[in-house]
């Protein structure tokens, strides 16, 4: 089985400064790690995944993510937040040795990014 | 942004009406999925789809049905509409290949609310 928990419902940050939102994954094989954003009345946009290689993997508007296999995380972050990047951000993982491409989401962290 | 579209975007229905939600893709993917978002945010597979004449029910029990005659096209449907079917609708499609890589791209989303 696998599962992904993001242990914040809610991060609120100042423009300008860093933001992280928070993800901790659990699969038996090896994890497919991807982030998605979701604008007000949108669908879910594709951020950054990890597949293998680099630790550290860089997505779209600025957007990077750390994976950690021995704290099984998988962080997303940004240097410097944007009012813009106010939206709510989900974590989701696949398990690499099962068949098929089911993903498994978190429950989301709703990100809100003050002026 | 990903080829892949819904409709309605919006939906507001009376109990007991037969509803078809649309999902279509440009981008020739084999795999088409359909999820449910609750108020809570969180997402929940109902259906998916490997191929034409391929249907798979989800994570979550749904009493909506779905079909996949053509590679671009995988509607919902739900026979009789009740308030608790009240709720986000997210179709999704990703590339075969037998590669559990493949990042899955989402529609903007139908809201549907019954009454």
């Amino acid at each position: 089985a696998q599962s992904v928990a993001q242990p914040e419902d809610q991060v609120n940050v100042a423009e300008g400064n860093p933001l992280t939102v928070k993800c901790t994954y659990s699969v038996s094989g090896n994890p497919y790690l991807f982030w998605y954003v979701q604008y007000p009345n949108r669908g879910l946009q594709f951020l950054l995944k990890y597949i293998t290689g680099d630790n550290l993997v860089k997505g779209s508007y600025g957007f990077e993510a750390e994976f950690n296999k021995s704290q099984t995380s998988f962080h997303l972050k940004k240097p410097s937040a944007l009012v813009s990047d106010s939206a709510l951000y989900f974590c989701a993982v696949r398990d690499g040795g099962a068949a098929g491409n089911k993903l498994t989401f978190g429950g989301g962290t709703r990100v809100l990014v003050k002026p | 942004e990903a080829d892949i579209y819904q409709t309605p975007r919006y939906l507001v229905i009376g109990t007991g009406k037969k509803i078809t939600l649309e999902c279509s893709q440009t981008m020739g993917h084999d795999k088409m999925y359909w999820y449910q978002q609750d108020p809570g945010m969180e997402l929940h597979l109902i259906h998916y789809s490997y191929g034409v004449n391929s249907t798979e029910k989800g994570d979550l029990s749904s009493e909506s049905t779905v079909s996949r005659i053509r590679t671009e096209h995988f509607p919902l449907t739900l026979e009789s509409a009740r308030p608790s079917h009240t709720s986000q609708y997210l179709c999704a499609s990703s590339r075969d290949g037998g590669l559990s890589t493949d990042t899955q791209y989402f529609g903007p989303g139908t809201r549907l609310t019954v009454l």
